[in-house]
């Protein structure tokens, strides 16, 4: 059973364009979400998180948005770029734990054309 | 370099066998992860290791174990390999919080 869903393998959008990257999660005891990002041959790389209590976050070219109701997120990249190219996973955790482990989905990759 | 390092990068071994890989965590981090991605596949969260006691496992098969060591590294036994088993590896440390999480580059195995 998946908790957490990216249902798009890959995405491909034009440099300058918006990137917009879809999850979707079942478990309603997740309380935090994370978006990480991963090159070939690397770890993955924390790119930005938002908590439950909010709907929106912002790091520069990158904002998250969060639909509690709809159980949904979203990673926006605006303007993208080339070396945004990459694989992309959503990932979520139950904070009320005393661990912080993730729950990821199966990522989407990224190809930015210039 | 992430500060968390993982060894070997890259280890080829046959069915059957038994192979040890490897994590250093950031230092000052006492919280290590494993994690598993197998083809197409997400990251699988394994077990977590915070200052020498297990705090938290999740899809790990009973022919796998790890252990913190005082130092705070880690290491990942698996026995008894399956083909099944080829993957990548990650290690990955906190201080606390989910986005303190810092992965190494990763171990790929490779059963044959």
């Amino acid at each position: 059973d998946q908790q957490v869903k990216q249902n798009s393998p890959s995405l491909s959008v034009q440099e300058g364009r918006i990137s917009i990257l879809n999850c979707d999660y079942t478990n309603s005891m997740f309380d935090y979400f994370l978006w990480y990002k991963k090159y070939p041959a690397e770890g993955p790389t924390f790119l930005i998180s938002i908590s439950s209590i909010k709907d929106k976050n912002e790091d520069g070219r990158f904002t998250v948005f969060l639909n509690k109701s709809a159980k949904h997120l979203s990673l926006h990249i605006v303007p993208s770029q080339p070396g945004d190219s990459a694989v992309y996973f959503c990932a979520a955790s139950d904070s009320g734990g005393s661990n912080y482990k993730l729950t990821f989905g199966k990522g989407t990759l990224l190809t930015v054309n210039p | 370099d992430s500060g968390v390092t993982q060894t070997p990068k890259h280890l080829i071994t046959a069915t059957g066998q038994r192979v040890t890989l490897r994590c250093s965590p950031r230092s000052g981090d006492l919280s290590v992860y494993w994690y598993q991605q197998s083809l197409d596949q997400g990251l699988q969260f394994l077990i977590q290791y915070y200052n020498g006691e297990e705090r938290a496992k999740g899809n790990i098969l009973e022919r796998f174990s790890a252990q913190q060591f005082p130092d705070l590294h880690s290491e990942l036994n698996l026995s008894s390999l399956e083909l099944g088993d080829s993957a990548l590896y990650f290690c990955a440390s906190s201080v606390q919080g989910a986005s303190g999480y810092t992965f190494g580059s990763g171990t790929r195995l490779t059963v044959v």
